[in-house]
């Protein structure tokens, strides 16, 4: 298995656009997590999909994220517009059945906002 | 409010010593705990896994334990290599299924 796939890597984009950042979960696995990562504040839980539905979307900082999960082997974040305080790395994990098991976790986009 | 610490922050060894991070968590009522290492620039691997019901995981040179009690649980490094250089992370589960991370433990084995 190729493991949990994000794009793009590297994002840069300017203040007011709008970013989408992509994940392919494990196949077979019903839950997705995304995660932002900083310095300030480390990693934090943004949003989590259990079976293609939004679970817990508490950590969305504001309006302006949204996640959507079309089916069981995708998802996108988008910000927007985003804003200088958006640059982070963004993780998404994905797990196969409840909380008591492992999350593996994608390689990250890094996102810089000027 | 579930609350995860790591104590070092940093640590810095020579190669072959044996070591010991700390985690710990405000809230008992956890499914498991997770340790992750974070290559720099890179994603988080999953190392070990401890069910609440579980004291202690090993793989390889590693050995996590868990207190859940006393919120507390180790990871054990066994003559540690310059390759285990990384940021080492645990994280709790609950009831609401989130992972809450600690901030972790920046490790640098030197040659």
């Amino acid at each position: 298995d190729a493991g949990v796939i994000q794009s793009p890597r590297h994002e840069v984009t300017e203040m007011g656009q709008e970013v989408t950042l992509r994940c392919k979960p494990i196949s077979g696995h019903n839950s997705l997590f995304w995660y932002r990562q900083t310095m300030m504040r480390g990693l934090e839980l943004l949003i989590y999909f259990n079976n293609n539905v939004p679970i817990d979307d508490s950590g969305m900082p504001e309006d302006r994220f949204s996640a959507k999960m079309p089916n069981a082997s995708f998802s996108t974040l988008k910000i927007q517009p985003s804003e200088p305080r958006d640059s982070a790395v963004y993780f998404c994990a994905s797990r196969l059945g409840g909380g008591t098991h492992e999350q593996y976790f994608g390689p990250g986009t890094r996102l810089t906002v000027t | 409010k579930q609350e995860v610490t790591q104590i070092p922050a940093a640590l810095s060894v020579p190669e072959g010593e044996n070591l010991v991070l700390n985690c710990s968590f405000t809230d008992s009522a956890i499914y498991n705990l997770q340790w992750f290492r974070q290559d720099p620039g890179k994603g988080l691997t999953s190392l070990l896994l401890i069910q609440s019901s579980q004291r202690e995981q090993t793989s390889g040179r590693l050995n996590a334990s868990l207190d859940k009690s006393s919120g507390r649980s180790t990871l054990y490094i066994a003559a540690s290599q310059p390759g285990d250089s990384a940021t080492y992370l645990c994280a709790v589960a609950g009831a609401t299924n989130k992972l809450i991370f600690g901030t972790g433990t920046l490790l640098a084995v030197q040659p």
